[in-house]
């Protein structure tokens, strides 16, 4: 059964700071790769996702880097505010397409001013 | 543009009774999604349902059942509710896989507690 492995569980971060969030996942079918962000008492909403045509994708302060060769990929917050603690989920398509999404458990950050 | 809208909120049902949570597909999406999210844990896929019939389902019994309706809207039925069914259960709407078009558009839940 396909999984996707994200890590760590929590992380906290100074204001200003740098949160990095990683990913492995063991196969997909599609080649696609979203990060979700999840705010208490709301569902996910799409942060920003990846295809691997290219290696790297950022969006403000939010940036993807993918390794396909590794299968793996992480979300770096630059400039981490306390507006941007939350949960984040990365996910990957499962067959059937690229609305099918499997997610990693999940990691709650919370950044300190 | 109105988003996807879930019902009822929170719910609370004993073991072994009957549910059915509803769900409003945002407007312009013909795909309706069901994930289940435990306590802590990511969303898991339920199903999905296109065209007003089943599109694909995860590893979840034969109780846990569904519906699409000609406007896009869709249920979410389970019976013999069991106390592992207490979770977040959450509905996301998209366009079809083939369009091209990668976004699930997330309602807020339906929280069920089964006591």
């Amino acid at each position: 059964q396909q999984q996707v492995k994200q890590s760590p569980q929590s992380l906290i971060v100074q204001k200003g700071g740098i949160s990095i969030i990683n990913c492995a996942y063991e196969n997909t079918a599609f080649d696609y790769f979203p990060w979700y962000q999840q705010f208490p008492g709301k569902g996910p909403a799409l942060l920003i996702a990846i295809r691997p045509d290219v290696s790297e994708k950022k969006e403000g302060r939010f940036t993807i880097s993918f390794n396909k060769s590794a299968k793996q990929f992480s979300l770096h917050i630059m400039d981490s505010q306390p507006g941007d603690s939350a949960t984040y989920f990365c996910a990957a398509p499962f067959s059937g397409g690229y609305n099918k999404l499997i997610f990693g458990a999940g990691t709650r950050l919370a950044v300190h001013p | 543009e109105t988003g996807v809208t879930q019902s009822p909120t929170h719910l609370i049902k004993t073991r072994g009774q009957q549910v059915t949570l509803r769900c409003s597909s945002q407007s312009g999406h013909n795909t309706v999604s069901w994930y289940q999210q435990a306590l802590g844990q990511g969303p898991q896929f339920i199903f999905q349902y296109y065209r007003e019939e089943e599109n694909g389902r995860g590893n979840f019994p034969p109780r846990f059942s569904g519906l699409q309706f000609p406007n896009y809207s869709s249920e979410l039925n389970v019976n013999a509710l069991e106390l592992d069914d207490s979770a977040l259960y959450l509905c996301a709407s998209s366009l079809p896989a083939n369009s091209g078009a990668n976004v699930l558009t997330f309602g807020a839940g339906s929280r069920l507690t089964v006591l």
